[in-house]
Parts: structure tokens; C-alpha cells; sequence
């Protein structure tokens, strides 16, 4: 049974640059969700896909933005790149029955460094 | 607005000793709450989920707690093993919310031979 999968594993972008990085869920889950860690910090959560909407959105400002596809996998996509943006990037999955009471299954993670 | 502390920030303890994990919130109106593990550098492992009705799970050496109404929960390590070295992190779904997680620092665990 496959895990969370993400790609790419690292990425170096610079200042004012865009990136998009990839999500593919659990087998079986529908619903995707993306954090960032910055060093030493909790993950922070960014905003979370089911049926191919946005359902929820933290304090992240518009130049985050994501998709999700018919198959659940999802994708983030950062504009204008600031070296805040430097972070660890997760995407977590779960299934959406019982609404909230599921366990939320990792990603490895991409790692983003902004120069 | 929900927030997750947990202490100690880091813990270094020698092995084979039990240990204790602590994370406080400070709104009890949650759905569940989660423990992971994470490696230098690595993802996310779930270790526990505790749903809000619940008031413990056990998985092998790992027992979790949780009292709602005090805003506490602890995760228990027995018999801690050089191989538990990683950071904890205390995660909680925040009642009203579509599932998200509002997470703690984490706890940094060293376990010395």
C-alpha cells in the first residue's frame, strides 16, 4: 500500500521565481492538505483539497495556491518566491468520512530553499 | 484561536528509561489529537490519534493521554530505545474546522546509549 508521495525531494529556486510542488495521497484517500515547516517550528497549515475544491485556507497569503485533480492528487504553487518562503513543504491525506475524526497520513516532504 | 505548547522543547534521557511527553492546548473544543514523529529532515509519522471521546490509546511501548477539559495530553515512551532519537510533535483538529491540524514546536527526544 502506497504512502503519501511528493516531488520533487529538494528544489532551489530564486527570489521572484514560481514553483509548483506535487502530492499524491494514500490509496483510498480523498482529501489533501499542505503545510510548511520552517526550521525548528511546527508545521503550519496552508489549505486543504476535497472534490477538486479549496475547503479551507490558513494565514497564507494568495500567492499560495493549489489544484487538485480527478485522480486526488494535488499540487502547490507559490509565486513571486521570497526567501520566507523557504521551508519544508508537507502534504498530508485523509479520507473524508466522518468528516473531521480521521488520522492524517505524511508526505516525506520538498524541501525549498529560496536564494 | 487554538494553540499547542509542548514541554519540554528537548529532552536527553539515557536508555531504558520511561519517559513522558507533555503538550497543552488551550481550547478544548477538538476533534482529536495526534502524535508524529518526525527524523531530521524527514516527513511526518503518526504514531497516536486520540479521538475527543477518547481518553487514551497504546500502541507497543507508546501510551498517549488526553484530558480535554484541562487542555493536557502526554505521550509515554517505555523503555526508550536509542532508535526513539527524533522530534514529537502534538497535533490538534481544532472543533469547527474541516480537519486541519494545529501543531505544537515538538519536543526534541535524545536518547543515549
Amino acid at each position: 500500500d502506497a504512502g503519501v508521495t511528493q516531488s520533487p525531494t529538494h528544489l532551489i529556486k530564486t527570489r521572484g521565481q514560481q514553483v509548483t510542488l506535487r502530492c499524491s495521497p494514500k490509496s483510498g484517500h480523498d482529501t489533501v492538505s499542505w503545510y510548511q515547516q520552517a526550521l525548528g517550528q511546527g508545521p503550519q497549515f496552508i489549505f486543504q483539497y476535497y472534490e477538486e475544491e479549496e475547503r479551507q485556507r490558513g494565514n497564507f497569503p494568495d500567492r499560495f495556491s493549489g489544484h487538485q485533480f480527478p485522480n486526488y492528487s494535488s499540487e502547490l504553487n507559490v509565486n513571486a518566491l521570497l526567501l520566507g518562503d523557504s521551508a519544508l513543504y508537507l502534504c498530508a491525506s485523509r479520507l473524508l468520512l466522518g468528516y473531521a475524526y480521521n488520522e492524517q497520513f505524511f508526505g516525506p516532504g520538498t524541501r525549498l530553499t529560496v536564494l | 484561536k487554538q494553540e499547542v505548547t509542548q514541554i519540554p522543547a528537548a529532552l536527553s534521557v539515557p536508555e531504558g528509561e520511561n519517559l513522558v511527553l507533555n503538550c497543552s492546548f488551550t481550547d478544548s473544543a477538538i476533534y482529536n489529537l495526534q502524535w508524529f514523529r518526525q527524523d531530521p529532515g524527514k516527513g511526518l509519522t503518526s504514531l497516536l490519534l486520540i479521538q475527543s471521546s477518547q481518553r487514551e490509546q497504546t500502541s507497543g511501548r507508546l501510551n498517549a493521554s488526553l484530558d480535554k477539559s484541562s487542555g493536557r495530553s502526554t505521550l509515554y515512551i517505555a523503555a526508550s530505545q536509542p532508535g526513539d532519537s527524533a522530534t514529537y510533535l502534538c497535533a490538534v483538529s481544532p472543533g469547527g474546522s474541516q480537519g486541519n491540524l494545529i501543531f505544537g514546536k515538538g519536543t526534541k527526544l535524545s536518547v543515549k546509549p
